[in-house]
């Protein structure tokens, strides 16, 4: 079956310092992956999807970016953490047809 | 730009009440996907609704698709505190490609 691995579950990082959080995708090939951002007590916002190694698309302009560097990793990275970067991280694999599986979450709180 | 708005924002409701979460969206849908968020945890997807008028159940739970397939609800008869969570909605936007929008979500509470 099909899992999704992201860590670290928890994480506190000053402003200003670099940012990389991973997510592993196992029981698949060539999936589609995603990195959502979750405000406390707000939806989803999309950030960044691929549909292959070396494939991103951004959706929304930021100081983040991600990588695909193997068919089933994701990489989320920053070089320099805003205060505004805070919220809860989720990485997410499926497509429109199936829906998605969401990983566990980071939660990142920038002080 | 493209949006999917759901109402209400929250909802206390007694255990054994009925619940009920809507969803819109500004443009018309390809299909509509439904998650629940438990406190403290992350999405899990429940259900996917494809065609104009669907109905789906799943125990307690109703799904609607509307007919001009752009909005949709939600409705938990006789709640109970496993309910409680927040429940998003999730359009897959004819115009985009691979792409999906969420609601904001619906919180649900639900008072033992």
């Amino acid at each position: 079956s099909q899992t999704i691995h992201q860590w670290p579950a928890t994480l506190v990082q000053p402003v200003g310092s670099p940012l990389s959080l991973e997510c592993t995708v196992e029981g698949t090939s060539n999936p589609n992956l995603y990195w959502y951002r979750q405000a406390a007590g707000r939806g989803l916002q999309l950030l960044f999807y691929s549909v292959g190694i070396g494939q991103i698309s951004s959706e929304v302009p930021q100081n983040l970016s991600a990588s695909r560097p193997q068919d089933r990793q994701f990489i989320l990275s920053s070089k320099k953490l805003l205060l505004s970067d805070s919220g809860f991280y989720l990485c997410a694999w499926g497509d429109r047809y199936y829906g998605y599986t969401f990983g566990s979450g980071t939660r990142l709180t920038v002080v | 730009g493209q949006q999917v708005m759901q109402i209400p924002q929250y909802q206390h409701v007694q255990e054994g009440e009925d619940f009920t979460t809507y969803c819109n969206s500004s443009t018309t849908l390809s299909n509509i996907q439904w998650y629940k968020q438990r406190p403290g945890g992350h999405p899990v997807f429940l259900i996917q609704l494809v065609k104009s008028g669907e109905v789906k159940k799943q125990k307690r739970l109703t799904f609607q698709f509307g007919e001009a397939k752009k909005n949709s609800s939600l409705h938990i008869t006789a709640t109970q505190t496993t309910d409680v969570g927040t429940y998003f909605c999730a359009g897959l936007m004819k115009t985009s490609y691979d792409k999906v929008i969420f609601g904001p979500g619906t919180s649900l509470s639900v008072i033992p």
